[in-house]
C-alpha cells in the first residue's frame, strides 16, 4: 500500500463551484500533510500545510484532515479558472525530511 | 527574490550517454532535495543534502546515479548509461528548515530529460 493515495482525476468544474480534493494515507506516525499546486510544466508551489487533525483555512482554500479515517481533504472555494492545475498532497514526518507524495489530481475549472 | 533554478530546462540523450542537471537552490537555504517526475505522477523522492553531505539517498534507484553539493550551495545530478526508463521530469527543491516542525520546500521549475 502506498503511504499517500490519491485520485488522478481529471476533475471539471464550472467556474464558482466548491471543490473537493481528496487523499488517503496509510501511517499514524507523528506527521503533518502538505498541499502543492502544479501548473503545467513549472515546479510544484506550496498552498498549505497541516498536521495530524484538524482544519486550516487560507482565504479560499481550506486544508482538512481526518485522523480517524486517514482522510486528507483540500477544498476551494468560488473556483477560478486560474485554478486549473495539478494539485499534489504529500506528507512529511520531520524538519527536514523529505516529502512523499500522491499522483496528483487534474482540475480544470471551465468558464 | 530568485527561486531555485534548474538547467537545462530541457535535455534529449541518446540511450547510453551520460547527462548532468544542475539546481541552483535559494540563497542560503541549507537543505536541497531532488525528486522525479514521471508523467502522470507524483514528485518521487531521490535524494537530500543537508549542506555539503547527502544525509538521505534512500530513494536513488541504482548506483547510475549519483549527485554531489560540493560547496553547500549549488547541486549537480548525474546519470550514467542512460535508459530509456529514466526519461521524466527532475525536480529540485531547497528548503531553509526554519519553519519548526514543518518542513517548506521549494521546488525549481524542473529539467525534461528524454532519453531516446
Amino acid at each position: 500500500q502506498k503511504e499517500v493515495e490519491q485520485d488522478p482525476g481529471p476533475l471539471s468544474v464550472p467556474e464558482g463551484a466548491i471543490v473537493s480534493l481528496n487523499c488517503t494515507y496509510s501511517n499514524s506516525a507523528f506527521q503533518y500533510f502538505m498541499w502543492y499546486r502544479q501548473y503545467s510544466r513549472k515546479g510544484p508551489e506550496l498552498l498549505m500545510y497541516t498536521y495530524s487533525s484538524g482544519n486550516k483555512e487560507d482565504g479560499r482554500f481550506t486544508a482538512q484532515v481526518d485522523k480517524s479515517s486517514k482522510y486528507i481533504s483540500l477544498f476551494i472555494r468560488d473556483s477560478q479558472p486560474s485554478d486549473s492545475a495539478t494539485y499534489l498532497c504529500a506528507r512529511g514526518t520531520g524538519t527536514a525530511s523529505k516529502l512523499t507524495f500522491g499522483t496528483g489530481t487534474r482540475l480544470q475549472v471551465t468558464l | 527574490g530568485a527561486g531555485v533554478s534548474q538547467t537545462p530546462s530541457n535535455k534529449v540523450t541518446e540511450k547510453g550517454k551520460y547527462v548532468e542537471l544542475r539546481c541552483d537552490p535559494i540563497s542560503g537555504h541549507t537543505a536541497l532535495y531532488w525528486y522525479r517526475q514521471s508523467l502522470g505522477q507524483g514528485p518521487e523522492f531521490l535524494i537530500y543534502f543537508q549542506g555539503t553531505g547527502a544525509a538521505d539517498d534512500s530513494g536513488l534507484p541504482n548506483d547510475r546515479f549519483f549527485a554531489v553539493r560540493p560547496e553547500g550551495s549549488v547541486s549537480t545530478l548525474k546519470i550514467q548509461r542512460t535508459e530509456r526508463g529514466d526519461s521524466a521530469v527532475y525536480l529540485c527543491a531547497s528548503s531553509s528548515l526554519d519553519r519548526g516542525s514543518y518542513n517548506e520546500q521549494f521546488f525549481g521549475p524542473g529539467t525534461r530529460l528524454t532519453v531516446l
